[in-house]
Protein backbone atom coordinates (compact mmCIF):
# COMPACT_ATOMS: atom_id res chain seq x y z
CA UNK A 1 0.00 0.00 0.00
CA UNK A 2 1.62 3.58 -0.87
CA UNK A 3 0.19 6.28 1.01
CA UNK A 4 0.18 10.10 -0.38
CA UNK A 5 0.52 12.82 2.14
CA UNK A 6 -1.03 15.73 1.72
CA UNK A 7 -4.24 15.17 -0.35
CA UNK A 8 -4.31 18.14 -0.91
CA UNK A 9 -1.25 21.20 -1.18
CA UNK A 10 -2.26 24.78 -1.66
CA UNK A 11 1.05 26.45 -2.96
CA UNK A 12 1.70 30.15 -4.14
CA UNK A 13 3.05 30.48 -7.31
CA UNK A 14 6.93 30.27 -6.95
CA UNK A 15 7.02 28.80 -3.67
CA UNK A 16 8.21 25.40 -2.93
CA UNK A 17 6.03 22.21 -2.70
CA UNK A 18 6.75 18.42 -1.25
CA UNK A 19 4.65 15.80 -1.56
CA UNK A 20 5.25 12.60 0.67
CA UNK A 21 4.90 8.82 -0.12
CA UNK A 22 4.90 6.16 2.04
CA UNK A 23 5.25 2.50 1.48
CA UNK A 24 3.71 -0.34 3.97
CA UNK A 25 6.83 -2.57 3.17
CA UNK A 26 10.55 -1.42 1.18
CA UNK A 27 10.04 -1.14 -2.58
CA UNK A 28 13.83 -2.27 -2.77
CA UNK A 29 13.81 -4.76 -5.47
CA UNK A 30 16.08 -8.18 -5.51
CA UNK A 31 17.60 -6.82 -8.11
CA UNK A 32 19.26 -3.61 -5.69
CA UNK A 33 16.97 -1.25 -7.79
CA UNK A 34 13.49 0.46 -6.33
CA UNK A 35 10.97 1.02 -8.78
CA UNK A 36 9.30 4.25 -7.55
CA UNK A 37 7.97 6.40 -10.30
CA UNK A 38 5.69 9.92 -9.65
CA UNK A 39 3.30 10.79 -11.96
CA UNK A 40 1.59 14.07 -12.76
CA UNK A 41 -2.03 14.18 -14.38
CA UNK A 42 -3.68 17.62 -15.36
CA UNK A 43 -7.26 17.44 -15.57
CA UNK A 44 -9.00 15.73 -18.69
CA UNK A 45 -5.53 14.58 -19.72
CA UNK A 46 -3.63 10.73 -19.51
CA UNK A 47 -0.75 10.94 -16.73
CA UNK A 48 2.66 11.88 -17.90
CA UNK A 49 5.79 10.54 -16.15
CA UNK A 50 8.00 12.65 -14.12
CA UNK A 51 10.54 10.65 -12.66
CA UNK A 52 11.70 7.05 -12.15
CA UNK A 53 14.11 4.95 -9.70
CA UNK A 54 12.86 7.55 -6.92
CA UNK A 55 15.15 10.07 -8.49
CA UNK A 56 15.59 10.06 -12.41
CA UNK A 57 13.82 13.03 -14.24
CA UNK A 58 12.34 11.52 -17.34
CA UNK A 59 13.20 13.46 -20.63
CA UNK A 60 11.74 16.76 -20.55
CA UNK A 61 11.00 17.43 -17.38
CA UNK A 62 11.96 20.36 -15.58
CA UNK A 63 14.69 20.65 -13.39
CA UNK A 64 12.71 22.29 -10.21
CA UNK A 65 11.14 18.63 -9.71
CA UNK A 66 12.86 16.32 -8.24
CA UNK A 67 12.81 12.94 -6.54
CA UNK A 68 14.26 11.36 -3.08
CA UNK A 69 14.06 8.84 -0.54
CA UNK A 70 14.90 5.27 0.27
CA UNK A 71 13.20 1.89 1.55
CA UNK A 72 9.54 2.67 2.07
CA UNK A 73 9.99 6.83 1.98
CA UNK A 74 9.68 9.04 -0.93
CA UNK A 75 9.38 12.69 -1.78
CA UNK A 76 8.81 14.47 -4.49
CA UNK A 77 9.89 18.14 -4.81
CA UNK A 78 8.84 20.85 -6.88
CA UNK A 79 11.73 24.15 -5.88
CA UNK A 80 9.01 26.97 -7.09
CA UNK A 81 5.65 25.91 -8.30
CA UNK A 82 4.62 27.13 -11.61
CA UNK A 83 1.05 27.84 -13.04
CA UNK A 84 1.18 24.18 -15.13
CA UNK A 85 2.22 22.21 -12.23
CA UNK A 86 -1.53 22.17 -10.97
CA UNK A 87 -3.30 18.65 -10.96
CA UNK A 88 -2.76 15.23 -9.14
CA UNK A 89 0.41 13.56 -8.67
CA UNK A 90 0.68 10.06 -8.27
CA UNK A 91 3.86 7.66 -6.98
CA UNK A 92 3.78 4.55 -8.11
CA UNK A 93 5.95 1.18 -7.65
CA UNK A 94 6.58 -1.44 -9.84
CA UNK A 95 9.05 -3.52 -6.91
CA UNK A 96 6.36 -5.84 -5.81
CA UNK A 97 3.22 -7.27 -7.92
CA UNK A 98 0.36 -5.89 -8.89
CA UNK A 99 1.77 -2.33 -9.36
CA UNK A 100 0.25 0.07 -7.19
CA UNK A 101 -0.61 3.84 -7.06
CA UNK A 102 -0.56 6.12 -3.98
CA UNK A 103 -3.83 7.62 -3.72
CA UNK A 104 -3.09 10.88 -5.11
CA UNK A 105 -2.21 14.66 -4.19
CA UNK A 106 -3.90 17.39 -5.58
CA UNK A 107 -1.88 20.58 -6.00
CA UNK A 108 -3.22 24.26 -6.54
CA UNK A 109 -2.91 27.42 -7.13
CA UNK A 110 -3.27 29.69 -3.45
CA UNK B 1 8.64 10.13 -30.79
CA UNK B 2 7.31 7.37 -29.76
CA UNK B 3 3.67 7.82 -29.39
CA UNK B 4 0.06 5.52 -28.83
CA UNK B 5 -2.65 6.03 -30.40
CA UNK B 6 -6.14 4.66 -28.71
CA UNK B 7 -9.34 4.04 -29.81
CA UNK B 8 -12.65 5.94 -29.65
CA UNK B 9 -15.12 5.88 -26.60
CA UNK B 10 -17.43 2.75 -25.99
CA UNK B 11 -20.53 2.57 -24.69
CA UNK B 12 -21.77 -1.31 -23.82
CA UNK B 13 -24.78 -2.51 -21.69
CA UNK B 14 -23.80 -4.77 -18.58
CA UNK B 15 -22.99 -8.39 -19.36
CA UNK B 16 -20.96 -7.10 -22.10
CA UNK B 17 -17.63 -7.06 -23.70
CA UNK B 18 -15.61 -4.24 -25.16
CA UNK B 19 -12.38 -4.12 -27.07
CA UNK B 20 -9.91 -1.27 -26.73
CA UNK B 21 -6.90 -0.42 -29.08
CA UNK B 22 -3.40 0.93 -28.71
CA UNK B 23 -1.23 1.31 -31.71
CA UNK B 24 2.27 2.26 -31.66
CA UNK B 25 4.48 3.93 -33.34
CA UNK B 26 8.00 6.07 -33.44
CA UNK B 27 9.77 3.33 -32.09
CA UNK B 28 10.44 -0.80 -31.76
CA UNK B 29 6.80 -2.16 -30.95
CA UNK B 30 8.61 -5.35 -30.09
CA UNK B 31 10.81 -3.88 -27.42
CA UNK B 32 8.33 -2.78 -24.71
CA UNK B 33 6.11 -3.85 -22.56
CA UNK B 34 2.59 -2.80 -22.81
CA UNK B 35 0.16 -2.05 -19.48
CA UNK B 36 -3.27 -1.14 -19.17
CA UNK B 37 -4.56 1.53 -16.87
CA UNK B 38 -8.05 2.47 -15.94
CA UNK B 39 -9.09 5.36 -14.17
CA UNK B 40 -12.97 5.61 -12.80
CA UNK B 41 -14.34 8.72 -12.31
CA UNK B 42 -12.81 11.08 -9.88
CA UNK B 43 -10.66 7.87 -8.75
CA UNK B 44 -7.03 7.09 -8.74
CA UNK B 45 -5.31 5.11 -11.59
CA UNK B 46 -5.52 1.48 -11.45
CA UNK B 47 -3.19 -1.02 -12.96
CA UNK B 48 -5.02 -3.72 -14.76
CA UNK B 49 -2.81 -6.00 -16.96
CA UNK B 50 0.47 -5.90 -18.90
CA UNK B 51 1.55 -7.93 -22.40
CA UNK B 52 4.80 -8.43 -24.23
CA UNK B 53 4.39 -7.50 -27.81
CA UNK B 54 7.79 -10.00 -28.33
CA UNK B 55 6.45 -13.18 -26.90
CA UNK B 56 2.64 -12.38 -26.47
CA UNK B 57 3.18 -13.29 -22.71
CA UNK B 58 0.67 -11.29 -20.29
CA UNK B 59 -0.12 -10.92 -16.67
CA UNK B 60 -3.16 -9.32 -14.98
CA UNK B 61 -3.65 -7.96 -11.75
CA UNK B 62 -5.99 -10.74 -9.38
CA UNK B 63 -8.61 -8.55 -9.93
CA UNK B 64 -8.89 -9.02 -13.35
CA UNK B 65 -7.71 -12.48 -14.12
CA UNK B 66 -10.51 -14.07 -15.96
CA UNK B 67 -11.83 -11.09 -17.53
CA UNK B 68 -9.23 -9.25 -19.46
CA UNK B 69 -7.74 -10.49 -22.04
CA UNK B 70 -4.78 -9.08 -23.90
CA UNK B 71 -3.43 -9.42 -27.33
CA UNK B 72 -0.83 -8.24 -30.19
CA UNK B 73 -0.75 -8.23 -33.70
CA UNK B 74 3.07 -7.36 -34.25
CA UNK B 75 2.46 -6.69 -38.24
CA UNK B 76 0.29 -3.96 -37.60
CA UNK B 77 1.93 -2.78 -34.19
CA UNK B 78 -1.49 -3.21 -32.53
CA UNK B 79 -2.02 -4.35 -29.01
CA UNK B 80 -5.88 -5.13 -27.93
CA UNK B 81 -7.49 -4.88 -24.42
CA UNK B 82 -10.78 -7.25 -24.27
CA UNK B 83 -12.98 -6.78 -20.94
CA UNK B 84 -15.62 -9.41 -20.56
CA UNK B 85 -18.67 -9.21 -18.42
CA UNK B 86 -18.78 -5.46 -17.91
CA UNK B 87 -21.18 -4.08 -14.93
CA UNK B 88 -21.23 -0.32 -13.99
CA UNK B 89 -17.91 0.10 -12.21
CA UNK B 90 -16.23 -0.79 -15.00
CA UNK B 91 -16.85 2.68 -16.30
CA UNK B 92 -13.47 4.81 -16.67
CA UNK B 93 -11.43 6.08 -18.48
CA UNK B 94 -8.73 3.08 -19.84
CA UNK B 95 -5.15 3.93 -20.78
CA UNK B 96 -2.19 1.77 -22.15
CA UNK B 97 0.62 3.16 -21.88
CA UNK B 98 4.44 1.89 -22.87
CA UNK B 99 6.88 0.49 -19.95
CA UNK B 100 10.13 1.86 -20.50
CA UNK B 101 13.19 -0.04 -19.24
CA UNK B 102 13.29 0.86 -15.21
CA UNK B 103 9.35 -0.45 -15.46
CA UNK B 104 8.43 3.14 -15.38
CA UNK B 105 5.22 4.04 -17.82
CA UNK B 106 6.56 6.64 -19.78
CA UNK B 107 4.74 7.06 -23.13
CA UNK B 108 0.76 6.90 -22.45
CA UNK B 109 -2.27 6.92 -25.07
CA UNK B 110 -5.16 9.35 -24.69
CA UNK B 111 -7.24 7.59 -22.96
CA UNK B 112 -10.30 5.58 -23.72
CA UNK B 113 -13.81 6.33 -22.31
CA UNK B 114 -15.59 2.92 -21.60
CA UNK B 115 -19.12 3.47 -20.45
CA UNK B 116 -21.34 1.08 -18.98
CA UNK B 117 -24.89 1.72 -18.71
CA UNK B 118 -28.62 -0.11 -19.42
Amino acid sequence: VLTQTPLSSPVTLGQPASISCRSDRSLVHIDGNTYLSWLHQRPGQPPRLLISKISTRFSGVPDRFSGSGTGTDFTLNISRVEAEDVGVYYCTQATFFPLTFGGGTKVEIK
Amino acid sequence: QAHLLQSGTEVKKPGASVQVSCKASGYPFIDHYIRWVRQAPGQGPEWMAWISPRTGDTRSAPKFQGRVTLTRDTSSSMVYMDLSRLTSDDTAVYYCARQSEDTAMDVWGQGTTVIVTS
